[in-house]
């Protein structure tokens, strides 16, 4: 059974920059098809899709959060990461780490979410 | 960017009713549109893929119908523990989007 566990700092200052790690367990980051990603739920708020990486390695990034969002991989300790610059109180949320099978499909494991907030 | 409007964005409904939330796309994403549920300090749980397909493990008394740019969730005979908040997600383009939810409360 394929388990996700996000992990963070909980608080993070104005202007810093954010990472975030989801340990990926019960299976292989290198398997085909796979996708991995990042979702976030600021407070009172809905569901907003933020990035994910390939089984090829490649990036696809919300536009909304311009150019301060890096996904990357680490296959050796099966874990994949988000950095996120420049932080603002707009940036607090619960953060999900979760897996698609295939482009355009549905995410279907989801970690149990990481809160992060923003404030000096 | 497709834009997912969800109504209603809130509802009241007593056990065993019908409850009926729909799913409106801004532009024709086909059968792409998810449905989950997602409960207070829990992740969403995907009930329905594709628009019309149960997930595995989802009670029957949920189920999803559309496609295009209007999508319905249906749970029938409404049990307590469905008393969270549904999201619609598209998958057919990049930025992938969510609905706003529908908050659904249990008298």
């Amino acid at each position: 059974q394929l388990q996700l566990q996000e992990s963070g700092p909980g608080l993070a200052k104005p202007s810093e920059t954010l990472s975030l790690t989801c340990s990926v367990s019960g299976g292989s980051l290198t398997g085909s098809s796979d996708y991995w990603g990042w979702i976030r739920r600021p407070p009172g708020k809905g569901l907003e899709w933020v990035a994910t990486i390939d089984y090829t390695g490649r990036t696809y990034y919300n536009p909304s959060l311009g150019s301060r969002l890096t996904i990357s991989v680490d296959v050796s300790r099966n874990q994949f990461s988000l950095r996120v610059t420049s932080v603002t109180a707009a940036d607090t949320a619960v953060y999900y780490c979760a897996r698609h099978r295939g482009s355009g499909s549905y995410w279907d494991y989801w970690g149990l979410g990481t809160l992060v907030t923003v404030s000096s | 960017e497709v834009v997912l409007t969800q109504s209603p964005d809130f509802q009241s409904v007593t056990p065993k009713e019908k409850v009926t939330i729909t799913c409106r796309a801004s532009q024709s994403i086909g059968s792409s549109l998810h449905w989950y549920q997602q409960k207070p300090d829990q992740s969403p749980k995907l009930l329905i893929k594709f628009a019309s397909q149960s997930f595995s493990g989802v009670p029957s008394r949920f189920s999803g119908s559309g496609s295009g740019t209007d999508f319905t969730l249906t749970i029938n005979s409404l049990e307590a523990e469905d008393a969270a908040t549904y999201y619609c997600l598209q998958t057919s383009s990049l930025p992938l989007t969510f609905g706003q939810g529908t908050k659904l409360e249990i008298k």
